[in-house]
């Protein structure tokens, strides 16, 4: 049962963009806070960004390597959140993970859960 | 930020055997606390939340415990499948915090 399903990563040269994209499914989307996270290859886990639920939605925040690069949003009728990833650098290449930040209620399965999607990997090198 | 550490880093032990891991916060998170598992190739898992809570599907030979600013996650009798690194998070405040990870090898 994938509840999040992240796309868009991939070879990016130093100073380029991407956007990246995590689609779910089987939960009320809307009712959700959301993450991104990271991890540098052999390293650990890194949290980058947040974004509330509706009506907070504006409410985002970012962690410091990436504030002022990054922009996270939501598209509650895609049940879709993105990563707007801008002046990347080396040292954002990473698996990146979106996550809910607290646990959803999985109709199909009848259990609270807290999904994290399979990642997708971003290189940055020229 | 909240800074966590965790020891040891690598614990090597046999199946059936106790784990026992350990996690310290540099400030008081209350029980705003997680422990995950990461298994190599795939997204890390919740285990533990609000530092004793076992998340849906989890096994009971997992328990947490702890308040403040240390922590512990117990795996009673280790089975083959509990080989991994293991992470630990503090859900306190924004930025959220991860420790550097426990390596849990086969002995």
């Amino acid at each position: 049962e994938e509840l999040l399903v992240e796309s868009g990563g991939g070879l990016v040269k130093p100073g380029g963009s991407l956007r990246l994209s995590c689609a779910a499914s089987g939960f009320p989307f809307g009712d959700a806070w959301l993450s991104w996270y990271r991890q540098a290859p052999g390293k650990g886990l890194e949290w980058v960004a947040r974004i509330k639920r509706p009506p907070d939605v504006g409410a985002t925040d970012y962690g410091a390597p990436v504030k002022g690069r990054f922009s996270i949003s939501r598209d509650d009728s895609k049940k879709t959140v993105y990563l707007q990833m801008n002046s990347l650098k080396t040292e954002d290449t990473a698996v990146y993970y979106c996550s809910t930040d607290h646990s959803v209620y999985s109709a199909s399965s009848g259990n609270w859960l807290e999904p994290w999607g399979q990642g997708t990997l971003v290189t940055v090198s020229s | 930020e909240i800074v966590l550490t965790q020891s040891p880093a690598t614990l090597s032990l046999s199946p059936g055997e106790r784990a026992t891991l350990s996690c310290r916060a540099s400030q008081s998170v209350g029980t705003s606390f997680a422990w995950y598992q990461q298994k190599p190739g795939q997204a890390p898992r919740l285990l533990i939340s609000d530092a004793s809570n076992r998340a849906t599907g989890i096994p009971a030979r997992f328990s947490g415990s702890g308040s403040g600013t240390e922590f512990t996650l117990t795996i009673s009798s280790l089975e083959p499948e509990d080989f991994a690194v293991y992470y630990c998070q503090q859900r306190y405040n924004w930025p959220r915090t991860f420790g550097p990870g426990t390596k849990l090898d086969i002995k």
